[in-house]
């Protein structure tokens, strides 16, 4: 069975970091892009950034580039979010993806003072 | 704003057929195939279709989508109570070289 489960959410302050995990099981995990999303509270789903099977290719939206990076380890099947400078407005859930077909059930930042 | 334009609800009686709609450019929907996902808040979003327009194991064949030029749709027939959720469509956008989601369409089954 495919899995994916999210870590590392939590309450953080302006300015403050946070480190996303996302543990993989269940498919051939070095095969697949993997993805980052996220819901704000009352928004849309929103997509966050990707990577590569072999992490040469990595995509950000606009509003997270030079302050989150996506990042992955194969021998540990796990695909991570670092981010930096996080404002109110990148309180979300966030979900992690193989290849936008299977998602996580999501873990939730929230950046309030 | 979104990039892909879908509306923001929609709504049909059990057994109906309803079409979710969503817009975008030559540079996402017009170049590239759309994915559409079922997704209650606070849960795993789900794929219903994918670009090459299969359904995952488990999707009822209820469930269609098609595209022309910029434009695609979902079709969901014979409407259930628990298809009651947001839908959303997806794509790559070469223009933001990123994927793009539509704002989403809440369906209601009255």
């Amino acid at each position: 069975e495919v899995q994916l489960v999210e870590s590392g959410g939590g309450l953080v302050q302006p300015g403050g970091s946070l480190r996303l995990s996302c543990a993989a099981s269940g498919f051939s995990f070095s095969s697949y892009w993997m993805s980052w999303v996220r819901q704000a509270p009352g928004k849309g789903l929103e997509w966050v950034a990707n990577i590569k099977q072999d992490g040469s290719e990595k995509n950000y939206v606009d509003s997270v580039k030079g302050r989150f990076t996506i990042s992955r380890d194969d021998a540990k099947n796990s695909v991570y979010l670092q981010m930096n400078s996080l404002r109110v407005e990148d309180t979300a859930v966030y979900y992690c993806g193989a290849s936008m077909d299977v998602w996580g059930q999501g873990t939730t930042v929230t950046v309030s003072s | 704003q979104s990039v892909l334009t879908q509306p923001p609800s929609a709504s049909g009686t059990p057994g109906q057929r309803v079409t979710i709609s969503c817009s975008g450019s030559s540079s996402n929907i017009g170049s590239y195939a759309v994915n559409w996902y079922q997704h209650l808040p606070g849960t795993a979003p789900k794929l219903l279709i994918d670009g090459q327009n299969q359904r995952p194991s488990g999707v009822p064949d209820r469930f269609s989508a098609s595209k022309s030029g910029t434009s695609a749709s979902l079709a969901i027939s014979g409407l259930q109570s628990e298809d009651e959720a947001d839908y959303y469509c997806a794509t790559w956008d070469d223009n933001l070289s990123g994927w793009v989601f539509g704002g989403g369409t809440k369906l209601t089954v009255l």
